[in-house]
């Protein structure tokens, strides 16, 4: 079982914004990283730290933080943005990783 | 580039044992800490194993500890799971991955399958 909670299923209309949510006690104290995961691939880091994004990944993600609630949000959502997305703590108790969220791009 | 390529996974009966490997290149291996992350089949990502640069700490998920051991060569730029008494709920694509905190991994491998099943 995951100590970070995620929406199982989330979608957003093509070109709209959608912001996917992670809660856990860890994130009091730490950022949240996320993952982006698509149909039998290995999961792209897309947001760390503060809101950081690794090279490559466009600037339509950005991440956000309040109390024990970790945000990322996909500004003007394109068809190749559906997949799904986890989101990480360090020392979170039991697994680091939540559970995930399914997003549909309609 | 980095580069993680994992090896070693299969078909084993309950019970039985399995050594996986991960090679690294494209960065030096013997900086970072490194991470052993399982997906089973249409289930989210579980974090199995993390171990330090040196090799001086070592972590386990539950559910794994007693019967995994994470080991790294540095000299060969290589990270290791060995896989013991394993379990059909242990089925998994496991990838290796490098840390950037200690259970927080940045870039991943491919992933290479276990399949637990008599």
């Amino acid at each position: 079982s995951s100590e970070l909670t995620q929406d199982p299923a989330v979608s957003v209309a093509l070109g709209q914004t959608v912001r996917i949510t992670c809660q856990g006690d860890s994130l009091r104290s730490y950022y949240a990283s996320w993952y982006q995961q698509k149909p039998g691939q290995a999961p792209v880091l897309v947001i760390y730290g503060k809101n950081n994004r690794p090279s490559g990944i466009p600037d339509r993600f950005s991440g956000s933080s309040s109390g024990n609630t970790a945000s990322l949000t996909i500004t003007g959502a394109q068809a190749e943005d559906e997949a799904d997305y986890y989101c990480n703590s360090r020392d979170s108790s039991g697994n680091p990783f939540g559970g995930g969220t399914k997003l549909t791009v309609l | 580039e980095v580069q993680l390529v994992e090896s070693g996974g299969g078909l084993v009966k309950p019970g039985g044992s399995l050594r996986l490997s991960c090679a690294a290149s494209g960065f030096t291996f013997s900086s970072y800490s490194m991470n052993w992350v399982r997906q089973a089949p249409g289930k989210g990502l579980e974090w199995v194993s993390s171990i330090s640069s040196s090799s001086s700490y070592i972590y386990y998920a539950d559910s794994v500890k007693g019967r995994f051991t994470i080991s790294r060569d540095n000299a060969k730029n290589s990270l290791y799971l060995q896989m013991n008494s394993l379990r059909a709920e242990d089925t998994a694509v496991y990838y290796c991955a490098r840390a950037v905190t200690v259970t927080t991994p940045d870039y991943w491998g491919q992933g290479t399958l276990v399949t637990v099943s008599s």
